[in-house]
């Protein structure tokens, strides 16, 4: 499809292991954003790109958290020694830095992460 | 340090009537409020928005009023339909692409 694809869409895993979270923005969109989402709340800033550089990061919780967007289109997000506070559903946004509404971000369907 | 707040966890409302959703914000720096409405299973969708240079954005059923020497925006949905049933997320953004979002308000419209 067009839109903005996550995956995987669940995800379960033990405390202590290490995962990955895919995002496949919208073809064109140079900004990508990574959003996390706990029970009962609004989404909470993780990290923004432009392009390939990380632009804000000032959201990741910890050194455990890291996001890479290598060649400015897929991202992912890695989150090592997973604990049970990390879970959650994370959430992937993209958008065009020109000619859009400003703050218009298309969102995916999110991962839940789970970790036990 | 939670900078938009939706006070209001859920609200009801009757078919045909009119739903209010309401925002507050503490920080006076930024430049669009925006409204983003949430099925479940899904990721937000944008609703509508509204520059801090203006009291009023109207988009058909949808218009978002700004109060800034309150720092109080509102979402009005008239005539609310069964469809319009969703969480409704307020949140503020600033051209150094910083957006946050309240903790959202459950929207339920009963036919």
């Amino acid at each position: 499809g067009a839109g903005v694809s996550q995956t995987p869409s669940n995800k379960v895993t033990e405390k202590g292991k290490y995962v990955e979270l895919r995002c496949d923005p919208i073809s064109g969109h140079t900004a990508l954003y990574w959003y996390r989402q706990s029970l009962g709340q609004g989404p909470e800033f993780l990290i923004y790109f432009q392009g390939t550089g990380a632009a804000d990061d000032s959201g990741l919780p910890n050194d455990r958290f890291f996001a890479v967007r290598p060649e400015g289109s897929v991202s992912t997000l890695k989150i090592q020694r997973t604990e049970r506070g990390d879970s959650a559903v994370y959430l992937c946004a993209s958008s065009l830095r020109s000619g859009s509404t400003p703050g218009e971000l298309f969102f995916g369907e999110g991962s839940r992460l789970t970790v036990l | 340090d939670q900078q938009v707040k939706q006070n209001s966890p859920s609200l009801s409302v009757q078919e045909g009537r009119i739903s209010i959703l309401n925002c507050d914000y503490t920080n006076s720096m930024f430049d669009y409020f925006l409204w983003y409405k949430k099925y479940p299973a899904e990721g937000p969708t944008f609703l509508i928005s509204i520059s801090s240079i203006k009291d009023k954005n109207e988009d058909g059923r949808f218009t978002v009023f700004l109060n800034k020497s309150a720092k109080h925006l509102s979402l009005h949905i008239v005539p609310s339909q069964p469809g319009d049933s969703a969480v409704y997320f307020c949140a503020s953004w600033n051209n150094n692409n910083d957006m946050r979002f309240g903790a959202g308000t459950r929207l339920t419209v009963k036919p």
